[in-house]
């Protein structure tokens, strides 16, 4: 059964805590995305990766860190530098074709919030 | 920056009625549409897709129109039912390979 999993599904942070939120494929794709969704906002790019150890920042990559060492993984760290963290995570990934304009397929997200 | 206007960000329509959401975006060079429902509490789920060299699609009830000229592609929903209600969001790719999203348009069916 292919597709993507996320987990946690709900998961808590203290003050000054990091956590990591995990995401996988099993649909042999290229590329991996991270996003935060905020009620009103839409989704926001946090950080992508094309190809297994590099990745580039999105639009709001400040307070996240990731690491992309196999294909099939790219987990998200929120550090303790993000202020406002609660949200809804969303992972995406997508096969990287001619010009890189190939759907983009989402997990089933991660809410995080702040105790 | 580039950016993709979604409209309405609320639609209410009668069960059985159609429902049209529109999208405009900025960068000149995006050639891939996507649409996506979200159910609450889940991720989003492609519904339909559509590329620069077509004007229009359909899938049963569903079509999306493109208008390249204008820079607005739309979503059509006929006869309306009320698993249709959701979160829908308009994208489109830019020059870097990334897909930039609208907000949003939650869609109520009413009974």
């Amino acid at each position: 059964d292919g597709g993507i999993t996320q987990s946690p599904k709900y998961l808590f942070r203290k003050e000054g805590q990091n956590v990591t939120l995990s995401c996988e494929q099993n649909l042999n794709h290229d590329a991996m995305y991270w996003y935060r969704q905020d009620p009103g906002q839409g989704l926001r790019l946090i950080y992508y990766s094309q190809i297994v150890n590099d990745f580039q920042k999105g639009d709001i990559a400040e307070g996240y860190s990731v690491s992309r060492e196999k294909k099939e993984s790219f987990p998200l760290t929120v550090t303790s530098a993000q202020k406002n963290p609660t949200a809804f995570y969303l992972c995406a990934s997508s096969p990287v074709g001619t010009g890189g304009r190939e759907t983009q397929y989402f997990g089933p997200g991660t809410r995080l919030l702040v105790l | 920056g580039e950016n993709v206007e979604q409209h309405p960000s609320t639609l209410s329509v009668q069960e059985g009625d159609s429902a049209v959401i529109k999208c405009t975006y900025s960068d000149s060079a995006s050639n891939y549409f996507p649409w996506y429902k979200q159910e609450l509490g889940k991720g989003p789920q492609l519904i339909i897709d559509i590329r620069s060299n077509v004007g229009e699609k359909k899938d049963q009830r569903i079509a999306v129109t493109l208008n390249k000229t204008a820079k607005h592609f739309s979503l059509h929903i006929t006869e309306t039912q009320p698993e249709d209600s959701a979160v829908y969001f308009c994208a489109a790719t830019l020059r870097d390979d990334k897909i930039i999203f609208g907000k949003g348009t939650r869609l109520h069916i009413l009974p």
